[in-house]
């Protein structure tokens, strides 16, 4: 089962709107709505902000949402904020029942 | 509060066994997913496997099976990953996770164990 395809950075200036694709195929994210995504800081365990395409745990800010059309989910963080930049991690659920990542993407905030 | 606690950092030989552990707390052990992923240094996350401790129905990722063994220990709500050869290639950070139905996400992770395997 090959990674997901995320860009491997992107930034953007505080109190702008970023987002970050992740593309996979039509045994992964286009076969389910089963695609999350979690936030990794350096030295830190990942944390989940996203499942389900664009539903957010108790506790993850607003700002955070996510998205799917066809094959490419997306992240997006409007509002960016200095604790934002971190390591975003999609994943998707296969057909296979298992799990797959996605590359990371760093974000930069300016 | 759900915890998942992890062993300590290990250091390790080539040809070494190991086997480290995940604790899980404050939920019902037995009616989650245990997800195993390998961080190597400054990369990606990838799915090593995962357990349900419920009846101990373990999968392994291609890539990772016949290389370790995942298990569990229901009446110690504990999880454990094990080598039986470490090379230096296993040099990297472990994190378990939970994971809901099927582990189609993990909605809480252990804090990490690194292992350094050097001669």
């Amino acid at each position: 089962q090959s990674a997901l395809t995320q860009p491997a950075s992107v930034s953007g200036s505080p109190g702008q709107s970023i987002t970050i694709t992740c593309t996979g195929t039509s045994s992964d994210v286009g076969a389910y709505n089963y695609v999350s995504w979690c936030q990794q800081h350096p030295g830190k365990a990942p944390k989940l902000i996203i499942y389900d395409v664009s539903n957010r745990p108790s506790g993850v800010s607003n700002r955070f949402s996510g998205s799917k059309s066809g094959n490419t989910a997306s992240l997006t963080i409007s509002g960016l904020q200095a604790e934002d930049e971190a390591d975003y991690y999609c994943s998707s659920f296969t057909i296979s029942s298992t799990l797959v990542f996605g590359g990371g993407t760093k974000l930069t905030v300016l | 509060e759900v915890q998942l606690v992890q062993s300590g950092t290990e250091v390790k030989k080539p040809g070494e066994s190991l086997k480290i552990s995940c604790k899980g707390s404050a939920y019902s052990f037995t009616s989650y997913w245990i997800g195993w992923v390998r961080q190597m240094p400054g990369k990606g996350l990838e799915l090593m496997g995962i357990i349900y401790p419920g009846d101990s129905d373990t999968r392994y990722s291609p890539s990772f099976q016949g290389q370790v063994t995942i298990s569990a220990d229901r009446s110690i709500t504990t999880a454990y990953l094990q080598w039986s050869s470490l090379k230096a290639s296993d040099t990297a950070m472990y994190y378990c996770a939970r994971g809901t139905s099927l582990a189609r996400y993990f909605d809480y992770w252990g804090q990490g164990t690194l292992v350094t395997v050097s001669s």
